[in-house]
């Protein structure tokens, strides 16, 4: 089982190139979110998607542009790297109103340098 | 305050010791509760959720305290395997979704 996959694992930007990271998800749920997790701080939600067609800011979102392209698809895009943002992104989707739990990526690896 | 805390150890114990963890919360509204496991440079992972009247999975037993808005886990006969990051996760309905905070983790390390 799949659950949830991102893409890339490992990622080296310059300051100031553009990326994408990928998330998917085969559990159908209708929420899915993106975190970053950097050393001392815990896991800091940077956007979510509450269903399809729908985005919010969380704690961090500046810097960052989502889009929630079909239910399975979100993805975090960061338009001008800045060193600030090397960190791990993980995806994960689940949780919703009904409490449910959210399952995790395995990560995405990014220094921006 | 923050919203969820947690006490960031490391505790550090031998192999078949029992240990607790604690970790409060802030919002008296919230509505489900985890507790995730995080291994070095994985990904966290559902360890158990976290049930009113308390539930137990072999030798994990998550506690709720409602009244005083804190959640225990404790692991008993603990195993070398059982190190990692321990993460408290507390959701709650927000204006416009669903909110989870988590907890910056409690650093375990069992050793021989």
């Amino acid at each position: 089982n799949a659950g949830v996959t991102q893409t890339p694992k490992f990622q080296v930007l310059k300051t100031g190139q553009s990326m994408t990271l990928q998330c998917a998800q085969d559990m159908n749920h209708n929420s899915m979110y993106w975190y970053r997790q950097d050393p001392g701080m815990g896991l800091r939600l940077i956007y979510y998607s509450a269903s399809e067609g729908t985005t919010d800011k969380g704690e961090v979102p500046n810097g960052y542009n989502v889009s929630r392209l079909n239910k399975r698809e979100f993805s975090l895009r960061l338009e001008s790297a800045a060193p600030s943002q090397t960190s791990v992104y993980f995806c994960a989707s689940g949780g919703g109103f009904s409490g449910n739990t959210i399952y995790f990526g395995e990560g995405s690896w990014l220094t921006v340098v | 305050r923050k919203e969820v805390e947690q006490d960031p150890g490391p505790f550090n114990v031998p192999e078949g010791a029992t240990v607790a963890f604690n970790c409060t919360y802030s919002n008296s509204a919230s509505q489900s509760f985890f507790w995730y496991r995080q291994d070095c440079r994985k990904e966290p992972k559902l360890l158990m959720s976290v049930y009113s009247s308390g539930n137990e999975d072999g030798r994990f037993t998550a506690q709720l305290n409602r009244a005083s808005q804190y959640i225990s886990l404790l692991i008993r006969d603990s195993k070398l395997s059982d190190s990692a990051t321990y993460l408290c996760v507390v959701a709650s309905i927000a204006n416009s979704g669903y909110a989870l905070n988590f907890g910056k983790g409690t650093s375990l390390l069992v050793t021989p």
